[in-house]
């Protein structure tokens, strides 16, 4: 089945940037998403990416697509402590089916 | 934000026992999904609906069920509570699925649950 695999935990100081890696199996995936989750509260939506583009800018986030290594990457600019928070890549492949990998837990030091 | 509300937001109850979670949106949505969350597994997808009436199992669907009898309720409920069920639950909605849409999910705050 679909695997959605990204490293648990990163820790960065603020003003840097924070990459965040995440590798997927389905090469069928039509879509890859990016979501944040604050504690104690459900999962919002960052930013995607279309299966057919290797990058995409949204002001401080960047996602990097590189289809044939099945590698998705977020990007964001000048972190801030308000960027703390767990940050889940997923991949969409079927109406509206999504499988999530473990999520990577973002610490922003002052 | 997304109208999704879940209730109980927070639960306790004991092994054997029925518990039922509910997921009620505003918008008219056509997709709906229950999810679960537990440390080291990220969201693990129960049971998803595509319409009234129209349901199908995810991944970890072994003891539970699901009802869809309205476009915007859609509940999940656990036969027998087991403490393997102890987790929290999100419940999630879409429009489009990928058929003309990005297939974004929104989620609700999630429910959380724990089987003494």
């Amino acid at each position: 089945g679909e695997d959605v695999e990204q490293s648990l935990f990163l820790s960065v100081r603020e003003g840097d940037s924070s990459v965040i890696n995440c590798t997927y199996t389905d090469s069928s995936s039509t879509y890859l998403y990016w979501y944040k989750q604050e504690p104690g509260a459900g999962l919002q939506l960052l930013t995607y990416i279309f299966s057919n583009m290797d990058m995409k800018q949204d002001q401080r986030l960047t996602v990097l697509l590189n289809k044939k290594d099945k590698h998705l990457s977020l990007r964001i600019a000048d972190t801030q402590t308000g960027d703390s928070a767990i940050y889940f890549c997923a991949e969409g492949s079927r109406a509206g089916k999504s499988t999530f990998g473990d999520g990577t837990t973002l610490t922003v030091k002052p | 934000d997304a109208g999704i509300t879940q209730s109980p937001r927070h639960k306790v109850t004991e092994t054997g026992t029925p518990v039922t979670l509910r997921c009620h949106q505003t918008e008219n949505h056509r997709y709906m999904y229950w999810y679960r969350q537990d440390p080291g597994h990220g969201l693990r997808l129960i049971h998803y609906s595509y319409g009234v009436k129209d349901t199908d199992k995810g991944e970890v669907s072994d003891g539970y069920s699901v009802s869809r009898s309205k476009t915007e309720d859609f509940l999940l409920t656990l036969e027998s509570a087991t403490s393997s069920q102890t987790s929290v639950y999100f419940c999630a909605i879409s429009g489009t699925g990928l058929a003309g849409g990005t297939g974004e999910l929104f989620f609700g705050e999630g429910s959380r649950l724990t089987v003494l």
